[in-house]
């Protein structure tokens, strides 16, 4: 199985603050990685898929990047509604896997 | 627009099999341009993929759960389904139906369920 390693586990940001999440996987997945937001009680919602393309209806402040091994999630200015949980998730081969999460706090 | 809905018993006793059902609605399961997944969630182990089904009833399991999973399509009620045997406490999660395209650079669950809590207690 690919391994996802995020990082870091949880941070600590101001509403406007620029964040960056960094997602790692264990061999090459090229740009096969995407992010979802998580928040309490609620189901994943997709965010970014092949690394850098935003899903309709995801705000533009939402950034990706990467290919290869190592990726980033980027928020250019943190809002309220932002705090969650973010993953990234693999769909280069199967088992599909995700990251163990980056819990985004104030 | 399309929607899943996840139905089952919140409770199984150990060494029993858990059933879950996704229903389909705004769209069809029997569209051949989707895969059908059920993906768990557990504070151990965090977001973990079961498995998917086609319409055509051609399924994918995680090695680590194959030998307990079978997933199943019941077209005529625009359902899949989910059974896991021989649960353990470790089976204990909060279990989600999504969907996935075919298209292998769309291969990112764009839709989710609500999410069902299953405990596995005596």
């Amino acid at each position: 199985d690919i391994q996802m390693t995020q990082s870091p586990s949880s941070l600590s940001a101001s509403i406007g603050d620029r964040v960056t999440i960094t997602c790692r996987a264990s061999q090459g997945i090229r740009s096969y990685l995407n992010w979802y937001q998580q928040k309490p009680g609620k189901a994943p919602k997709l965010l970014i898929y092949a690394a850098s393309n935003l899903q309709s209806g995801v705000p533009s402040r939402f950034s990706g990047g990467g290919s290869g091994t190592d990726f980033t999630l980027t928020i250019s200015s943190l809002q309220p509604e932002d705090f969650a949980t973010y993953y990234c998730q693999q769909s280069y081969n199967a088992p599909r896997t995700f990251g163990q999460g980056t819990n985004v706090e104030i | 627009q399309v929607q899943l809905h996840e139905s089952g018993p919140g409770l199984v006793r150990p060494s029993e099999t858990l059933s879950l059902t996704c229903t389909v609605s705004g769209g069809s399961v029997s569209k051949s341009d989707y895969y059908w997944n059920w993906i768990r969630q557990s504070p151990g182990k965090g977001l973990e993929w079961i498995g998917n089904i086609f319409y055509s009833g051609a399924t994918n399991y995680n090695p680590s759960l194959k030998s307990r999973v079978t997933i199943s399509v019941d077209t005529s009620r625009n359902q899949f389904s989910l059974e896991l045997s021989s649960v353990t406490a470790a089976d204990t999660a909060v279990y989600y139906c999504a969907r996935t395209q075919v298209v292998v650079a769309a291969r990112y669950f764009d839709i989710w369920g609500q999410g069902t809590l299953v405990a596995v207690s005596s």
